[in-house]
């Protein structure tokens, strides 16, 4: 299975685009990247995912690198409702979903 | 609306009891899959199934056991054999083909051990 490793904790400013990074060194070529937050006490929610290509919906951006060892999950203007947990999960063709410790996001007013 | 519905929400037991934690979806998914958050964590794979009377070990499986004898149901037993069952247990649905689709989670159950 793949792993990924994201940084622990990030700050952003409100209303400041925010770049989540995360490293997924070992993906297959057909794993799609997910990405969800989660806020204290809540299930995850889904943010966005892809395979390839950038990707855009109404929450946010998904970069992508060339060659998939990496993707950048963007917040265009962080809010202080974007303050949550973020996790960046590989979904294999198993059907699996593997959390990893994910990237702790304040946002500060 | 369609969701998944997890019960209790919070549950207390004492040592040496198992409970059982309920998990319905009526999303029409495929799979379900069952995680444990402990505090400060991330989430960790117990059980999941791809279909009706099937399902898979995650990586921490030890002490639970499961059962899918209906779509719509995925029940999750924390026996007396798990030696740590304090933790936040959450559900999930995905009813994706192929490698699409997104996770939905219910909202939780909160387990305490006394």
């Amino acid at each position: 299975d793949a792993k990924t490793t994201q940084p622990n904790s990030m700050e952003s400013n409100e209303e400041e685009p925010v770049h989540l990074p995360c490293n997924h060194s070992t993906i297959s070529g057909t794993d799609y990247i997910h990405w969800y937050r989660q806020l204290p006490s809540q299930g995850p929610e889904y943010v966005i995912h892809g395979l390839t290509s950038n990707v855009n919906n109404r929450m946010a951006s998904l970069a992508i690198a060339e060659d998939r060892k990496s993707s950048t999950l963007i917040l265009h203007r962080a809010t202080l409702r974007d303050a949550a947990v973020y996790y960046c999960i590989p979904h294999n063709t198993g059907n699996q979903f593997y959390f990893g410790t994910g990237t702790s996001l304040t946002v500060i007013p | 609306d369609g969701g998944i519905t997890q019960s209790p929400k919070y549950l207390f037991r004492k040592e040496g009891q198992n409970v059982t934690l309920s998990c319905e979806q009526n999303l029409n998914h495929d799979a379900m899959y069952w995680y444990r958050q402990d505090p400060g964590q991330g989430l960790r794979l117990i059980y999941y199934s791809q279909i009706v009377n099937d399902f898979q070990k995650g990586d921490i499986a030890e002490g639970y056991s499961v059962s899918r004898e209906k779509k719509e149901s995925f029940p999750l037993t924390v026996t007396s054999a798990q030696k740590n069952p304090t933790a936040f247990y959450l559900c999930a649905s995905w009813g994706g083909r192929g490698l699409t689709g997104e996770l939905f989670f219910g909202e939780g159950s909160r387990l305490t051990v006394l």
